[in-house]
């Protein structure tokens, strides 16, 4: 099975940081990588998919990159409504794995 | 707009069975692969099964395989998850997610249900 790493689990930001959170995968995925947005007691939602192609609807001050088993999700002025749970998910094969998650924090 | 909505969450005692539903509408339902995630109280999401649009082809969780099972009724616009032997660290918030793509099993997951409550306890 493909494992996912998250790094950090969490991290502490200020409003207007620009924060990076990766995501490692055990072995070759190429793009197959999708992110989410996770706020306590919601559903997780969708930002971005392949790698680095945002979701309808998302803002563009997320982007993603990376390929292989290297990725990063950027949020390049962290607002209020960022602050939230994220999560990595390969899909590579037909076992769809999340990483850990990272909590992004207030300062 | 499409609209996910589960059902079937309850408190149950380990070793019965329990089946979720999650009605789906706001779109073709029978084009898409649909999935369960779930998520443990604190705990992060854990993807548990997926069913291809047409239910010809179905895939599973390690940790629910041969206990769990995923099916749908395209008529109805529903899909389920049928939970046998169910364990004390079966105890999640269940998700039912659609798929992006349609007619293709292998892509992310763009929307999803705002989840039912499984409680697994003696």
């Amino acid at each position: 099975d493909i494992q996912m790493t998250q790094s950090p689990s969490s991290l502490s930001a200020s409003v207007g940081d620009r924060v990076t959170i990766t995501c490692r995968a055990s072995q070759d995925i190429s793009n197959y990588l999708a992110w989410f947005q996770q706020k306590p007691g919601k559903a997780p939602k969708s930002l971005i998919y392949a790698a680095s192609t945002l979701q309808s609807g998302v803002p563009s001050k997320f982007s993603g990159s990376g390929s292989g088993t290297d990725f990063t999700l950027t949020i390049s002025t962290l607002q209020p409504e960022d602050f939230a749970t994220y999560y990595c998910q390969q899909y590579i094969n037909y076992q769809w794995t999340f990483g850990q998650g990272t909590k992004v924090e207030i300062k | 707009q499409v609209q996910l909505v589960e059902s079937g969450g309850a408190v149950v005692q380990p070793g019965v069975s329990l089946r979720l539903s999650c009605t789906a509408s706001g779109l073709t339902f029978s084009n898409y692969v649909m999935h369960w995630v779930r998520q443990a109280p604190g705990k992060g999401l854990e993807w548990v099964a997926a069913i291809s649009y047409d239910g010809s082809e179905k895939y599973y969780g390690d940790s629910v395989k041969g206990r769990f099972t995923i099916s749908r009724d395209n008529s109805k616009n529903t899909l389920y998850l049928q939970m046998n032997s169910l364990r004390t660290e079966d105890t999640a918030v269940y998700f039912c997610a659609k798929g992006h793509w349609e007619r293709q099993v292998i892509g992310d997951l763009d929307y999803w249900g705002q989840g039912t409550l499984v409680t697994v306890s003696s």
